[in-house]
């Protein structure tokens, strides 16, 4: 059975600082890997996808890594900004169709 | 873009009272996923379905049933409704089963069960 873990639970930072949030997972047989953000109580906003057959994807301020054989993935996230605060969660899909989801991040980026 | 819409975006209900929810996926998408989310948890997959067929099932209780119509649009049907049952419920869609593909989530239902 997959299980997906976020470390750190909780990540507090001044603002510009550059930050790295670390994903694993214990079944390295995936499709591929996602990135979420969630502001409280709101949805899920899909951040960085990284196929198997990646190592790394880039959008903006953001970067995935994923090292699939070893079980991890990190996002970076470059020059942090009060905006930036939300829980990100970490989600891989394996052989079936679901996702896989960690219990997530909650980032709080202070001005 | 259009996104994915789900109905409704809040609803109170008293135990053992039935519920229903709504998705509207992305068009063109065919996939559609169901997922619960308890407060301070992470999303847990429900069931999900292709071309209006059953495509994989998780950890969905018995007195919830789903399903896809014809249009693409899926419903999750709730009954006998739990205290537990409170939850963000997630509707995602994507484009086939293809696993390249991202699953784009809809804003969510949240669900009170009194």
């Amino acid at each position: 059975k997959q299980e997906v873990t976020q470390i750190p639970a909780a990540l507090s930072v001044p603002e510009g600082e550059n930050l790295v949030l670390n994903c694993s997972f214990t079944d390295s047989a995936i499709y591929n890997l996602q990135w979420f953000r969630q502001d409280p109580g709101k949805g899920l906003t899909s951040l960085l996808l990284i196929q198997s057959s990646q190592r790394e994807q880039t959008s903006g301020r953001l970067n995935a890594s994923l090292d699939k054989s070893s079980g991890r993935s990190t996002l970076y996230i470059a020059a942090s900004q009060p905006g930036d605060s939300a829980t990100y969660l970490c989600a891989v899909q394996g052989g079936s169709e679901k996702l896989v989801f960690g219990k997530g991040t909650k980032l709080t980026v202070n001005p | 873009a259009a996104g994915v819409i789900q109905s409704p975006r809040h609803l109170i209900k008293e135990k053992r009272e039935t519920a229903t929810l709504k998705c509207y996926p992305i068009p063109r998408h065919d996939t559609v996923y169901w997922y619960q989310q308890g407060p301070g948890q992470d999303p847990q997959f429900l069931i999900s379905f292709y071309e209006k067929m059953q495509s994989d099932k998780g950890s969905i209780p018995d007195r919830f049933s789903a399903q896809q119509f014809s249009d693409y649009h899926s419903e999750l049907n709730m009954s006998s409704l739990e205290l537990g049952d409170s939850a963000l419920y997630f509707c995602a869609s994507s484009l086939g089963l293809q696993t390249k593909e991202t699953q784009y989530f809809g804003p969510g239902t949240r669900l009170l069960v009194l």
